[in-house]
Order: C-alpha cells, then sequence, then structure tokens
C-alpha cells in the first residue's frame, strides 16, 4: 500500500517568517493530496488540497507544490501568526484502496 | 450547515469491555469513515461505510467493527479492550465514496481511555 513521510516533526518559526513541511509517497497511483490542520481537542480540518494534473495551488498564505516525479508534495506557510499554531498533516489517496494515507504529522510553533 | 458530530466525547473503559462509538455525517454525505489516532502511529484508517456497507477496511484486528444506518449515521464497535486501543478515534463524512477527490470532513473525535 502507500507510504506517507512528513517531515519534520516539529517547527517552531518566529510569527511573519514562513514555514514549509515536506511529505513523500511512495505509490505512483495517488492522485490528491489534501493538507489538514488540527488544533488541540480538535479534529483534523481541511486546508488546501491539490490534485495530480496541477503543481501548484495557493489560497492566501497558504500554497501546496506537487512533484510527481520525484513522488513529494510540500505545504509553504507565509507571514506565520500564531493562531497557525497547530499539528499539520498531509495525505495522499489514489486509485487503489480506496483510502487516505496520513503523514506522521508536524507540529508548528509560531512565536509571537 | 452542522459539522460531523460524535458522541461520546469522552470514554474511559478496563480491559476486557466493550466499547461502540457513534458518528453523525454532515446532512447529504453517504460516505463515513473511521481512523484511530495515536501519538506513536499516527491517523490510520479503521474502516469506510457507504451506503450502509463496508466499502474499504485498514489493517486491524476483528475486534474492531462497525455499521452504518441507512441515515448514513454509523457506529464502531471495540471488543475485549486492550491497553493499546487508547487513542482518539475520528470520523470523517464526505459525499459519496465514488470520488476519491471528495473533501473529506472530519468530526471532533472520541478519546478513549483503556484502564
Amino acid at each position: 500500500g502507500e507510504n506517507v513521510e512528513q517531515h519534520p516533526s516539529t517547527l517552531s518559526v518566529q510569527e511573519g517568517d514562513s514555514a514549509v513541511i515536506k511529505c513523500t509517497y511512495s505509490d505512483s497511483a495517488s492522485n490528491y493530496f489534501p493538507w489538514y490542520k488540527q488544533e488541540l481537542g480538535k479534529g483534523p480540518q481541511l486546508i488546501i488540497d491539490i490534485r495530480s494534473n496541477v503543481g501548484e495551488k495557493k489560497d492566501q498564505r497558504i500554497a501546496v507544490t506537487l512533484n510527481k516525479t520525484a513522488k513529494h508534495f510540500s505545504l509553504h506557510i507565509t507571514e506565520t501568526q500564531p493562531e497557525d499554531s497547530a499539528v499539520y498533516f498531509c495525505a495522499a489517496s489514489g486509485n487503489t484502496g480506496n483510502q487516505f494515507y496520513f503523514g506522521t504529522g508536524t507540529s508548528l510553533t509560531v512565536i509571537p | 450547515k452542522a459539522g460531523v458530530t460524535q458522541t461520546p466525547r469522552y470514554l474511559i473503559k478496563t480491559r476486557g469491555q466493550q466499547v461502540t462509538l457513534s458518528c453523525s455525517p454532515i446532512s447529504g454525505h453517504r460516505s463515513v469513515s473511521w481512523y484511530q489516532q495515536t501519538p506513536g502511529q499516527g491517523l490510520q484508517f479503521l474502516f469506510e461505510y457507504f451506503s450502509e456497507t463496508q466499502r474499504n477496511k485498514g489493517n486491524f484486528p476483528g475486534r474492531f467493527s462497525g455499521r452504518q444506518f441507512s441515515n448514513s449515521r454509523s457506529e464502531m464497535n471495540v471488543s475485549t479492550l486492550e491497553l493499546g486501543d487508547s487513542a482518539l478515534y475520528l470520523c470523517a463524512s464526505k459525499r459519496t465514496a465514488a470520488s476519491l477527490t471528495d473533501t473529506q470532513y472530519f468530526g471532533p473525535g472520541t478519546r478513549l481511555t483503556v484502564l
């Protein structure tokens, strides 16, 4: 099955700086890559996603890039704010297995 | 539009007992998936239900089971609880199971502690 690896496991940045989280996947058939943000005591919330037919997608301060050849995708958060502090998960899904495979999460801390 | 709801939010059980967790999907969503979240293993897929049928199952023992009702509400059951079953159990819903790219929405989870 699919294997998704996520790095780093923890990340601290100063408010206003950028944060980058990277994920790699193993199954070349995967074609959908969502990113989730999980705050303490809550379930994961979808923040952005990308499909395999595009290389980049942006939504205000958040962007995701996908390199299908290298099988990796990244989350970029610019102008970070304290409320961006949370655990972020990447995921991959495709035609095999009909399920989502999640990375192990990145705990992001934005220091005011 | 109400989000995914899960009950109860917290549960404490002892080893050997069984437990039933409930999930109500977003109105109009017919697919419900269950995940186990632990600090060591992250988010692991348990199973997915669509139209009262289990469509896919993760790599968990048979002690973990589920079902879906005609109104799309779902329950999962864990029998003969073990200490290692302590986790946050998350339910997620989406409109259909046919498209892998449907947005999946998560509930707040049920925190299960096994003593």
